[in-house]
């Protein structure tokens, strides 16, 4: 089964407007973290934002949070406000615990903002 | 002033070379990786020194040997070069091993291999 999913074909938002890109991961530890990069077009991996599976409230970034819904194995990112440098695409991944914890990345989502 | 640098950026040779590729992080970080990226964007973990010690070893095939000459090194040199190693590949570093808020990885610009 995979670790991470993420099925959203590429997305679309109008600048200024917000967007929610998907992410589900499956896991039997109880303790791991969640991970957004960014990718653009020039090829980098930019962090974005982490959630640990212990933590109460939804981590926020500037204009990036994280919809954690731990019941549901969810950890959807949003992006308020979007601009056209959001334009990228955005994996989600996660680590589980332990002393040789690897990131295990989703697909990713590829996200276009319009003007 | 670059975290996380790699050398060369891009890669062209011919199938059957061997090739090396650079990596190194000025952050002071105990653990670093070598992830490859695929055509389809994919990107999958190859390889993880902690203090120049190897901890992850995916199945990849022994053609990939990882080199840590110290703990801001992680050189990954390939052997008989094949048509499906052509890929972009990262580099990244962490504070160290171990799952914490403030411990994510800090990844390199990528070098993109094309084997012909």
């Amino acid at each position: 089964a995979q670790k991470i999913t993420q099925t959203q074909p590429g997305m679309f938002v109008q600048e200024k407007e917000a967007v929610t890109l998907d992410c589900t991961y499956d896991t039997s530890d109880p303790s791991y973290g969640l991970f957004w990069y960014k990718q653009p077009s020039s090829g980098e991996m930019i962090f974005l934002i982490y959630q640990g599976s212990y933590d109460q409230q939804n981590a926020t970034e500037g204009r990036y949070s994280l919809n954690f819904q731990k019941a549901r194995k969810s950890a959807n990112l949003v992006i308020s406000a979007s601009q056209l440098g959001d334009s990228a695409m955005y994996f989600c991944a996660m680590r589980e615990n332990g002393a040789n914890s690897k990131l295990t990345f989703g697909k990713g989502i590829t996200l276009s903002v319009r003007p | 002033d670059t975290a996380v640098s790699q050398t060369p950026k891009y890669l062209v040779t011919q199938m059957g070379n061997d090739k090396s590729i650079k990596c190194e992080q000025n952050l002071g970080h105990d653990t670093m990786y070598w992830y490859k990226q695929d055509s389809k964007k994919f990107l999958k973990i190859m390889f993880s020194y902690n203090n120049k010690e190897l901890i992850i070893n995916e199945t990849v095939p022994n053609r990939f040997s990882p080199k840590s000459p110290d703990k801001a090194h992680l050189n990954l040199h390939i052997n008989s070069l094949e048509l499906g190693d052509s890929a972009v590949y990262f580099c990244a570093s962490s504070q160290d091993r171990w799952l914490a808020s403030d411990n994510e990885q800090f990844f390199g610009p990528g070098t993109r291999l094309t084997v012909l």
